[in-house]
């Protein structure tokens, strides 16, 4: 079973910075494409970023573009998200989701989340 | 960006009912709709890719519909294990985008 443990998140006052990380398991991950989607409290799903097998694409939400870098470390098994200066509206569950091997079009397994809290 | 807007929200129904959630694509999507299922507390499972396709493990009493702009997810038999919030994702264009969610409930 595909196993996807997310970690670094935490409470980060505004303008802050975090980085995050996914710890995947029981699957090729080099041959997938990785997501990070995130669920503010009591909302809905937003789609973050997304990153290619070789890291050679990358695509982001534009409320988060120049801030987020995601990245991948394909011999360590890892997916990333470098998140700087943090707003308040970035506060949420963010989930390490696994793609298709042909793109990003779906998320078939999610992590269980890392809570990002923005406040000062 | 491509608007997904979910109706109706929420949905109360009884056990053993047939229950349908619609989601509108502000354009078209062609076959790029995925459906997903979050039960409260946990993180969200794919439920239907490519608008009708089970996922693997996913009971038969679910299904998708639909072409374009208009789709439908179906729930035939309500169970309690069926009391989850659902969300239509589109694939289209980027940014990828979520519907608002549909929180189906028991009477």
């Amino acid at each position: 079973e595909v196993q996807l443990v997310e970690s670094g998140g935490g409470l980060v006052q505004p303008g802050g910075s975090l980085r995050l990380s996914c710890a995947a398991s029981e699957f090729p991950f080099s041959g997938y494409w990785m997501n990070w989607v995130r669920q503010a409290p009591g909302k809905g799903l937003q789609w973050v970023a997304s990153i290619k097998q070789d890291g050679s694409d990358k695509y982001y939400v534009e409320s988060v573009k120049g801030r987020f870098t995601i990245s991948r470390d394909n011999a360590k098994n890892s997916l990333y998200l470098e998140m700087n200066s943090l707003r308040a509206d970035d506060t949420a569950l963010y989930y390490c989701v696994r793609g298709l091997s042909i793109g990003y079009d779906l998320f078939d397994s999610w992590g269980q989340g890392t809570l990002v809290t923005v406040s000062s | 960006d491509i608007q997904l807007t979910q109706s109706p929200s929420p949905l109360s129904a009884s056990l053993g009912d047939r229950v349908t959630i619609t989601c509108q694509a502000s354009q078209d999507i062609h076959t790029s709709l995925n459906w997903y299922q979050q039960k409260p507390g946990k993180a969200p499972k794919l439920l239907i890719y490519d608008i009708s396709n089970l996922h693997k493990g996913v009971p038969s009493r679910f299904s998708g519909s639909g072409s374009g702009t208009d789709f439908t997810l179906t729930i035939r038999n309500l169970q309690p294990d069926d009391v989850a919030t659902y969300y239509c994702q589109q694939y289209d264009d980027l940014p990828l985008t979520f519907g608002g969610g549909t929180t189906v409930d028991l009477k």
